[in-house]
Order: C-alpha cells, then structure tokens, then sequence
C-alpha cells in the first residue's frame, strides 16, 4: 500500500533562517506531488505542484521554492524566512489519471519567531 | 475557471440527527469533486469522490455525497451525526486544465456535533 511522510511534524524557526521540509512516498511510482499551506486552520493555498522529477511548477510568487530530486520525494525550502512563511505545511500525492484522489501527509506546524 | 465554495463557515448538529455539509462548484466541462474531512493538527483525509455514474457517492465512516448537476451542487450528508464527526470539511474540485491535476478547495466547514 502508498503511504505519505513527511516531517518534522512541528518546527520553529528564527526570522531569517533557512527551511527544509521534506516529504517522501512510498508504495508507488510517478506520482503527481503537492505542497499545500494552510493558514489559520483553513483554507489550502496550493504552494507548488511536480508532475516528474526535476519538474516544478510554481502558484504564487513568495519566499519558498521546491524541489523533486527523486521520484518520490518532494523537499520545500526557503533561504530566510518571513514571519508570514508561519503555517501548517501539508504534501500531498496523487496518481496520474484525473480521477484519483490525492493523499495528504499528516502536516508540519512552522511558527517562525 | 474551477472552484469551489462552502457557504457556511460552520455546521452545529445534535448527536443521532441527521447532517448536511454544502458545497457548491464552477467548472467547464463534467466536474470531479471530493470530500475531505480534517482533524485538528492533522493532514487530510480522503472521504468520497464524484467522478461519474450515481449521482449519490458513498464514502468512508458513514458519509455519502450527492452530486447535482443542475444545482451546480455537491452536498456531503450523513443521517446520524456523532460526536466524532466534528472536524474541519473541506469540498475540492480537479483542476483538468494543465499538467498536474491540482486540487482546488474550498474554504472548508466546521462541523460541531452536540451530545
């Protein structure tokens, strides 16, 4: 069966330091990865999107970027953080076809201080 | 463009009555809508999806979805509420332009069932 990590569960960060969270997938191959940020427990704002490796593609301009070097993994990094980057950081996979459903990793909390 | 809208921020419900969470979509073409349901400090959990076919989905844990065309509407209903059920739902629609096959969310409902 696919599963979905994706850690450290809660982080705290000093305004200006670099970020590194990491998400990786096991039990399939090619999957489809998403960086989702939700802030103040609600909506999702889809950060970046992969459909392959080394693919990326970008929804809003802000102060992270991502990276897929490997086929199921899926790295969100910043070189100095905001206080705005603070939130709940959420991966997700889903399969090729159109009609699947995504899976979400069980989140990072970020509070940058 | 497609998207998704939860019009009640939130849902109360006495435990054992029946519960109702709506969303209502835009999107060109035959849409493909999922519910997700979301624990406090937790990812995303995969309820049910509306592809095609019957237009009442059944999903996880009881919940059942019934797509309506005409009403643009895709409401997420359950006829005995638990306490259990309290969380954080979300209604999403597939992005089918592009690479990537995006899901795009709404804003989600809190759901609050009552003893």
């Amino acid at each position: 069966s696919q599963t979905i990590h994706q850690w450290p569960a809660t982080l705290v960060q000093p305004v200006g330091s670099p970020l590194s969270l990491e998400c990786t997938v096991e039990g399939t191959s090619n999957p489809n990865l998403y960086w989702y940020r939700q802030a103040a427990g609600r909506g999702l704002q889809l950060l970046f999107y992969s459909v392959g490796i080394g693919q990326i593609s970008s929804e809003v301009p802000q102060n992270l970027s991502a990276s897929r070097p490997q086929d199921r993994q899926f790295i969100l990094s910043s070189k100095k953080l905001l206080l705005s980057d603070s939130g709940f950081y959420l991966c997700a996979w889903s399969a090729y076809p159109r009609d699947s459903e995504a899976f979400f990793g069980q989140g990072t909390r970020l509070t940058v201080v | 463009a497609q998207s998704v809208a939860q019009p009640e921020d939130q849902v109360n419900v006495a435990e054992g009555n029946p519960l109702t969470v709506k969303c209502t979509y835009s999107v060109s073409g035959n849409p493909y809508l999922f519910w997700y349901v979301q624990y406090p400090n937790r990812g995303l959990q995969f309820l049910l999806k509306y592809i095609t076919g019957d237009n009442l989905v059944k999903g996880s844990y009881g919940f059942e979805a019934e797509f309506n065309k005409s009403q643009t509407s895709f409401h997420l209903k359950k006829p005995s509420a638990l306490v259990s059920d309290s969380a954080l739902y979300f209604c999403a629609v597939r992005d089918m332009g592009g690479q990537g096959g995006k899901l795009i969310f709404g804003q989600g409902t809190e759901l609050s069932v009552k003893p």
